[in-house]
């Protein structure tokens, strides 16, 4: 098991595109976690799947930005119509929940998006 | 809302020495609280954590307290190594099930040797 993976690394897009990420969790993980991090920042919380079901969003996350996970494996996370503020480092992050309260949260490189 | 805020945001040291981090939170109701270690360009990891039912967690030179009534935790690091130098952060679950973490705005510490 190598960790978390998430594809691609970087991204640079014109404003306005839409982007798509996508987040390989650790096997036998899960929950999934994307956060947000902007430079000299700590990761903001975005979202959080338990298996497919995605379980609670913060209102970071606006309508432009969706989130799935298909059959409880990987994720992916879009933006569309993208604006010059989206401009960060999108963090996966996967745990595997056993008993109350929650595990560990293992984080993987990120992708980092600029926004020209 | 939840907030942790984390200090110091630098914090320069000589190998050997300790370092000292210390967070506070706002919401009472948080239970779970990790230290994430970031190096330049990649995700954090995950270096210590502890649980609202704990008052003092140790992992080899790491050691993390925890005061509930006064709502703070701290990272201890000793004997610190040139390759503890990176960004730390502390953080604190501010939902029941402790499946969404409040982020510090991190820690510089750099160990010179």
């Amino acid at each position: 098991d190598t960790g978390v993976s998430q594809n691609p690394r970087h991204k640079i897009t014109k404003r306005g595109q839409n982007v798509t990420f996508r987040c390989d969790p650790i096997s036998e993980h899960n929950r999934l976690y994307w956060y947000r991090q902007t430079l000299g920042q700590g990761p903001e919380f975005l979202t959080y799947f338990q298996n497919e079901a995605q379980l609670e969003k913060s209102r970071l996350l606006s309508d432009r930005f969706s989130a799935e996970r298909p059959k409880g494996s990987f994720s992916t996370l879009e933006i569309q119509r993208t604006e010059q503020g989206d401009s960060a480092m999108y963090l996966c992050a996967s745990s595997r929940f056993r008993t109350y309260p929650n595990t560990e949260a293992f984080f993987g490189q990120g992708t980092r998006l600029t926004v020209v | 809302g939840e907030n942790v805020e984390q200090h110091p945001s630098t914090l320069s040291v000589q190998e050997g020495d300790s370092a000292v981090i210390k967070c506070t939170y706002s919401d009472s109701a948080s239970n779970y609280f990790p230290w994430y270690k970031q190096e330049l360009g990649k995700g954090p990891q995950l270096i210590i954590d502890i649980r609202s039912n704990v008052g003092e967690k140790k992992d080899q030179r790491i050691a993390v307290t925890l005061n509930k009534t006064a709502k703070h935790f701290s990272l201890h690091i000793t004997e610190t190594q040139p390759e503890d130098s990176a960004v730390y952060f502390c953080a604190a679950s501010y939902n029941q099930a402790g499946t969404a973490l409040i982020f510090g705005k991190g820690t510089t510490l750099s160990v010179s040797s």
